[in-house]
């Protein structure tokens, strides 16, 4: 069955930076979009970007641009999100999702928290 | 861009059938028939319950049903049980960006 295995949580300090990953399994990684999607706490979902394993092309959300990095190792079916320069309202949980059409998320890894705190 | 507009908070009791509405624009509700429903028990990660307007994955009960009209998605969810009880989220594709859009989430309660 398809899984998405996210990497634990993370404290990071603000200004740094989080490198979180999304380990694919049970399907072939290059044939869908990975997208990121992330939740601060008590609130709803807000999308960062979107990757395409394939070709590494990759669409940021406004918000994030200069900021967040989407990358993959298809060699270990591996996305991986970095965002820099960390303030305190970054703290949420971040979701890796398979695209299984136009913005439809259709499998969703566990969710890896990331508290920003001095 | 603006979210989605969800109700906050929806009830019902086991048995009955409640909606759940989604209104956007003519840029992404009312503009493509690309609306998602997503359901989030507490603490865990969603799961999907419709794409395509009306389309269920494999797996997910026939209880739940979504339609569309004009700028206003919907999601109906009949013969309520307690496992219902949960956050139900809208998403859609938009032509504003290349990323979707989310609602802001409603809050089911199964009395």
């Amino acid at each position: 069955q398809v899984q998405l295995v996210q990497s634990g949580a993370e404290v990071e300090k603000p200004g740094t930076s989080v490198k979180v990953s999304c380990k694919a399994s049970g399907y072939t990684f290059t044939s869908y979009d990975i997208n990121w999607v992330r939740q601060a706490p008590g609130q709803g979902f807000e999308w960062v970007g979107r990757m395409n394993p394939i070709s590494g092309n990759t669409a940021y959300a406004q918000k994030f641009q200069g900021r967040v990095t989407l990358t993959r190792n298809t060699s270990i079916s591996t996305a991986y999100m970095e965002l820099s320069s960390l303030r305190s309202d970054d703290t949420a949980i971040y979701y890796c999702a398979r695209q299984g059409g136009l913005t439809v998320n259709y499998n969703w890894g566990q969710g890896t928290l990331v508290t920003v705190s001095s | 861009q603006s979210a989605l507009t969800q109700p906050a908070s929806v009830s019902g009791s086991p048995g009955q059938s409640i909606t759940i509405s989604c209104t956007g624009t003519n840029s992404d509700v009312g503009g493509y028939n690309h609306v998602s429903w997503y359901q989030q028990h507490p603490g865990k990660a969603p799961k999907l319950l419709i794409y395509g307007v009306v389309n269920r994955p494999s797996g997910i009960s026939d209880r739940f049903s979504g339609s569309k009209s004009g700028n206003t998605a919907s999601l109906t969810i009949s013969g309520l049980q307690t496992e219902d009880e949960a956050d139900y989220y809208c998403s859609s594709y938009t032509r504003i960006t290349t990323l979707g859009i989310f609602g802001g989430g409603t809050k089911l309660t199964v009395l």
